[in-house]
């Protein structure tokens, strides 16, 4: 069964403090790594498709990256419009209809 | 280009009753698939339909049900309410299954 763990649940930086939220994940042959935001009450906002290790992928301040068991994604200089939780899904290439998703990191950044 | 859409944004059933929730697709694609997301969780897969076929199900009860029609909107149909389907409900579109482009949810509370 494919799993997806993230860390950490939540994370509270100051503003332009950088830092890495973590994705961890076990899956029948990786078809696809997502990023998405969500802000609360709100659906997810797609950020970041990955497909295979050693990728990586940069829009604004945020930036992720992929390997074989994690993927991170780097947040550089964060502004207080960055808060959100932040969650990623895995999609395996067996039974590829769905994205399996982990629990999310809600980002606080602190003016 | 018109990104995805639900409807209603909120709503409040009773236990026992019947909702039915749309979706309309982005324009372009072909495939929408539904989640369930409880407070504090990632998204949970409930069943994709492809070309108006369901192409694939998550471990959800057959009390939860959907269409889809000719031009990709999509319904959701819950039958017998019951408490623990309080939650968003999420539809994502996408091409072939490629990137899955989410709508803003459906809140349901069931009392």
């Amino acid at each position: 069964e494919d799993q997806v763990t993230q860390s950490p649940e939540a994370l509270r930086l100051q503003e332009g403090e950088s830092s890495s939220l973590n994705c961890s994940y076990t899956v029948s042959g990786l078809r696809g790594l997502f990023w998405y935001r969500q802000d609360p009450g709100k659906g997810p906002e797609f950020l970041f498709t990955l497909y295979s290790a050693g990728e990586e992928k940069e829009k604004e301040r945020l930036k992720a990256t992929l390997t074989k068991k994690e993927s991170f994604l780097h947040i550089t200089a964060p502004k207080p419009e960055d808060s959100a939780t932040y969650l990623c899904a895995v999609q395996a290439n067996f039974g590829n209809e769905k994205l399996t998703f982990g629990t999310g990191t809600r980002l606080t950044i602190i003016p | 280009e018109t990104g995805v859409t639900q409807s209603p944004t909120h709503l409040i059933k009773t236990r026992g009753q019947q909702v039915t929730l749309r979706c309309s697709s982005q324009s372009g694609h072909n495939t929408v698939s539904w989640y369930q997301q409880a407070l504090g969780q990632g998204p949970q897969f409930i069943f994709q339909y492809y070309r108006e076929e369901e192409n694939g199900r998550g471990n959800f009860p057959p009390r939860f049900s959907g269409l889809q029609f000719p031009n990709y909107s999509s319904e959701l149909n819950v039958n017998a309410l019951e408490l623990d389907d309080s939650a968003l409900y999420l539809c994502a579109s996408s091409f072939d299954n490629y990137e899955q482009y989410f709508g803003p949810g459906t809140r349901l509370t069931v009392t």
